[in-house]
């Protein structure tokens, strides 16, 4: 049938505070992830990127933690900005060339 | 300027017709994938091409085609077998394993 669109999970943020966006992933073996942001009607971004020797990666105003244990990932966006609302995907390399994306993040950004 | 071409934006096509989507990338990137993306929901993967003229099924290759001819092209057909084609189809590429894919703008097919 007919796809039916979901609502995605969304985190309101207000303006300069902090946003920390979770996903769960899939794959025990997966040992590279991203995150990407999506701008309506546009393709993904590149955000950040970890391997799973790392638990950590800081980029500019991003930070990404990986917490293989419970099989977790999060980014934090400090000091949100208007420009930072977007849908937020997180991927995991299962196997080379094939990147699983979760189900997104809409944030908002309120003055 | 490098980077990934996905052509046309917005694409109509007449049920039972098959209807062909351009991807183009000039990154030199060895990988490149097929992507839908229905509204609201995260993207799921069609085809992916490691290397020329080799690719494989992603989880929802029915009633779709690939080709992978040349590094840099790597064409998608949605077939009238596909059911539901009404959607945005990214394309990305990239240079090797454990490396960011880079996205294109995506194509809009509508079915009327």
């Amino acid at each position: 049938g007919e796809s039916v669109g979901l609502h995605l999970p969304t985190l309101s943020v207000q303006e300069g505070d902090n946003s920390i966006i979770n996903c769960a992933y899939s794959n025990s073996a997966s040992d590279y992830f991203i995150w990407y942001k999506q701008e309506s009607g546009k393709g993904p971004q590149f955000i950040i990127d970890i391997r799973s020797n790392m638990d950590k990666r800081q980029g500019q105003r991003v930070t990404v933690l990986l917490n293989k244990t419970v099989k977790h990932l999060s980014l934090q966006i400090a000091a949100t900005q208007p420009g930072d609302s977007a849908v937020y995907f997180c991927a995991e390399q299962v196997a080379w060339g094939k990147l699983q994306f979760g189900a997104g993040t809409q944030v908002v950004v309120t003055p | 300027d490098g980077g990934i071409t996905q052509s046309p934006k917005y694409l109509f096509r007449k049920e039972g017709q098959n209807v062909t989507l351009s991807c183009e990338q000039n990154l030199n990137h060895d990988a490149m994938y097929w992507y839908r993306q229905d509204p609201g929901q995260g993207l799921r993967l069609i085809y992916y091409s490691q290397i020329v003229n080799d690719f494989q099924k992603g989880d929802i290759a029915e009633g779709y085609s690939v080709s992978r001819e040349k590094k840099e092209s790597f064409p998608l057909t949605v077939t009238s077998a596909q059911k539901n084609p009404t959607a945005f189809y990214l394309c990305a590429s990239s240079i090797r394993r454990d490396t960011e894919a880079f996205f294109g703008q995506g194509t809009r097919l509508t079915v009327v």
